[in-house]
């Protein structure tokens, strides 16, 4: 089992739709967790941090659950400029830090 | 100007032969990584180095060596390249002062050996 998991997609969306992901992991003693984003060919770049509380960035909201080990990450309104692959990134501090595999967003006009 | 840099952008390279990839940061962190990414596998650490003269090994280090003689630099060799080290290749760093915080990679080198 991976030590952390995403649905690779892709997700097929037309604008302006409701997507959510989800990412799960496996070490309970994880302690912080991001969703980065990756356009095609380009280096992946912090999307946001996810917070315990859950928190919210414009159209854009992580939450985290510790009970059920997993993060999911909400996209409102969607945009054709959503389009790109989204990796869940789980650390359990110091250098040991897991990159999900990617789930791919397309976002059709 | 990138704040990671990482030449050659792109290397096509024959089976056997040395290459080494370079990485160099203006933002004066201390941490810097190498990752390699496949499709379908995600980013995997191959090194990692917390300061200049430290090295330390990643999940998949076999067949890689890297150096740090400069906080800003830091230097991945593959001694002789197979066709499944075909990747591209990120370098990235991170500031440890601002706790367990966002990476920043620079823009990879497509590597193909063939």
């Amino acid at each position: 089992r991976k030590e952390v998991e995403q649905d690779p997609g892709p997700f097929n969306v037309p604008e302006g739709a409701t997507v959510a992901f989800n990412c799960t992991y496996s070490n309970s003693a994880s302690q912080s967790f991001f969703w980065y984003r990756q356009d095609c060919r380009k280096e992946p770049k912090l999307l946001m941090s996810v917070y315990s509380s859950g928190n919210e960035d414009g159209r854009f909201t992580a939450q985290l659950n510790r009970a059920s080990q997993y993060i999911s990450l909400l996209i409102r309104d969607s945009k054709l400029s959503d389009s790109a692959t989204y990796l869940c990134v789980v650390s359990t501090g110091g250098f040991k830090t897991i990159f999900g595999a990617g789930t791919r967003l397309f976002v059709k006009a | 100007d990138a704040d990671v840099t990482q030449t050659p952008r792109n290397r096509i390279t024959k089976t056997g032969k040395r290459i080494m990839l370079e990485c160099s940061q203006t933002k004066g962190h201390d941490r810097m990584y190498w990752y390699r990414q496949d499709p379908g596998l995600g980013l995997r650490l191959i090194y990692y180095s917390f300061d200049v003269k430290d090295i330390n090994k990643g999940e998949i280090s076999d067949g890689y060596s890297v150096s740090r003689q400069a906080q800003a630099k830091f230097s991945l060799s593959l001694e002789s390249a197979i066709p499944n080290q075909t990747a591209l290749y990120f370098c990235a760093t991170s500031d440890s002062s601002q706790g367990n915080t966002e990476a920043f990679f620079g823009q990879g080198t497509r590597l193909t050996v063939v």
